[in-house]
């Protein structure tokens, strides 16, 4: 079984400061896990993904997020908000074990930007 | 590439009727999926495919059928619709040939309302 869960429903940050969106999963085998950025009345985009290999990757915006085995955790980090960050952030996650794999989403995250 | 289609964007039913929202992709993605969107509550699974002539049910399919004909074409079909099924649909599809791992690429969505 594989669940996702994201802190806070709503983030508000000043422009240029520090964006902190954070998700925490629970999986029974290595998993891949997503940031989706989805914009007003549109669908959802992949910012970043990890597979496998390097634990900090690096996304379209400026965005980048850290798989922590440990932590059990893949935040969304990015050093200084703009008012185009605006949006609503989902973190997925599905199984690393071929075949179809189920994927599951986060409850999702509102980013608000204040000028 | 135009990626993942939806029609139509906006759509108002009155209760008991029947419509079909058209999903078609032109990535030749194995994958096809249908979700759901309720504010708060993520996304929902409604129905999936792994590939032509083969689909299976989500978290949520109840008053929802589907078809895959074609390796590009998805419809979702509605029967006798609900208030229940008022909701903003999402197509999505991906492929397990992607070695750099199995991102989905979204359809802008169908924003239905039932009254």
């Amino acid at each position: 079984a594989q669940s996702v869960t994201q802190l806070g429903s709503h983030v508000s940050v000043s422009e240029g400061a520090l964006v902190l969106l954070r998700c925490n999963y629970s999986s029974s085998v290595p998993p891949y896990l997503f940031w989706y950025v989805q914009y007003p009345n549109q669908g959802l985009q992949l910012l970043l993904k990890y597979t496998t290999g390097a634990t900090l990757v690096k996304g379209i915006n400026g965005f980048e997020a850290e798989f922590k085995k440990s932590e059990t955790s893949f935040h969304l980090t990015k050093p200084s908000a703009h008012m185009s960050d605006a949006a609503e952030y989902f973190c997925a996650v599905t199984l690393n074990s071929g075949g179809y794999q189920k994927v599951t989403f986060g409850t999702g995250t509102k980013l608000q930007v204040i000028p | 590439n135009a990626g993942v289609t939806q029609t139509p964007k906006f759509r108002i039913l009155k209760i008991g009727q029947s419509m079909t929202l058209q999903c078609t992709q032109d990535m030749n993605h194995n994958y096809m999926y249908w979700y759901r969107q309720d504010p708060g509550m993520g996304l929902k699974l409604i129905y999936y495919s792994v590939g032509a002539g083969i689909t299976d049910k989500g978290e949520v399919p109840n008053g929802y059928n589907v078809s895959r004909s074609t390796t590009e074409d998805f419809p979702l079909r509605l029967e006798l619709a609900a208030p229940s099924q008022t909701s903003v649909y999402f197509c999505a599809s991906n492929s397990n040939r992607d070695p750099k791992g199995y991102g989905y690429t979204f359809g802008s969505g169908t924003r239905l309302t039932v009254v």
